[in-house]
């Protein structure tokens, strides 16, 4: 059965740094694509930063810079490493579970019970 | 950069068809899926390549997509369909992007 269990959320004040974790059971994480998606109190999706199987990472412009996903292929983790951390941060945070079939084919079909992280003074 | 455009809002008897769109460029030509998300949970994939649907979503869910916009059909709505509901797809300068979402009600 595919789980992700993530933890390491929590309060934080503005410019400090938090990293996430994700530990997976059921399959691979170095197999696959994986990826952080949040969401704010009250809104909607947002996806923040993919890696993929072969190690390539991407961000969304909000955390470039600032945000470095990775992997622990020893511990089949996934982390979300958050530095200058901004009240536009605080949100829930998931990760998530990638499926890319041909081109365009782009979906998450297994999600985490996400981590709340909180940045206020 | 790529952005979709769902309705905040729908409502639905029960027992009817909702419908909820999602609108973005040449949308048609990419694949779209759907999530939905009840309050306090993490979302569920409910419709996947446009109109596919993963083991164990019922099939009253249903996805269709044509030209600038895709839709995701729920015939037959139940009161536990109440939720909202996410469509996403993949762009090559945005990578992943997300609609809006629909909050659906079941009056």
């Amino acid at each position: 059965e595919v789980q992700l269990v993530e933890s390491g959320g929590g309060l934080i004040q503005p410019g400090g740094s938090l990293r996430l974790s994700c530990a997976a059971s059921g399959f691979t994480v170095s197999s696959n694509y994986m990826s952080w998606v949040r969401q704010a109190p009250g809104k909607g999706l947002e996806w923040v930063s993919v890696i993929y199987s072969g190690g390539s990472t991407y961000y969304a412009d909000s955390v470039k810079g600032r945000f470095t996903i990775s992997r622990d292929n020893s511990k089949n983790t996934l982390y979300l490493q958050m530095n200058r951390l901004r009240a536009e941060d605080t949100a829930v945070y998931y990760c998530a579970r990638d499926r890319k079939e041909m081109a365009t084919n782009y979906y998450f079909d297994y999600w985490g019970q996400g981590t709340l992280v909180t940045v206020s003074s | 950069s790529y952005e979709l455009t769902q309705p905040p809002s729908v409502s639905v008897s029960p027992g009817q068809t909702a419908s909820i769109t999602c609108s973005g460029d040449k949308l048609g030509d990419r694949y779209a899926c759907w999530y939905q998300q009840k309050p306090g949970q993490s979302p569920v994939l409910v419709i996947y390549q446009d109109t596919k649907r993963p083991s164990g979503i019922p099939e009253r869910f249903s996805g269709s997509s044509s030209g600038n916009t895709a839709t995701l059909t729920i015939s037959g709505t139940q009161a536990m369909d109440e939720a909202d509901y996410y469509c996403q797809a993949w762009d090559s300068s945005t990578y992943v992007v997300f609609g809006g979402g629909t909050k659906l009600t079941v009056l």
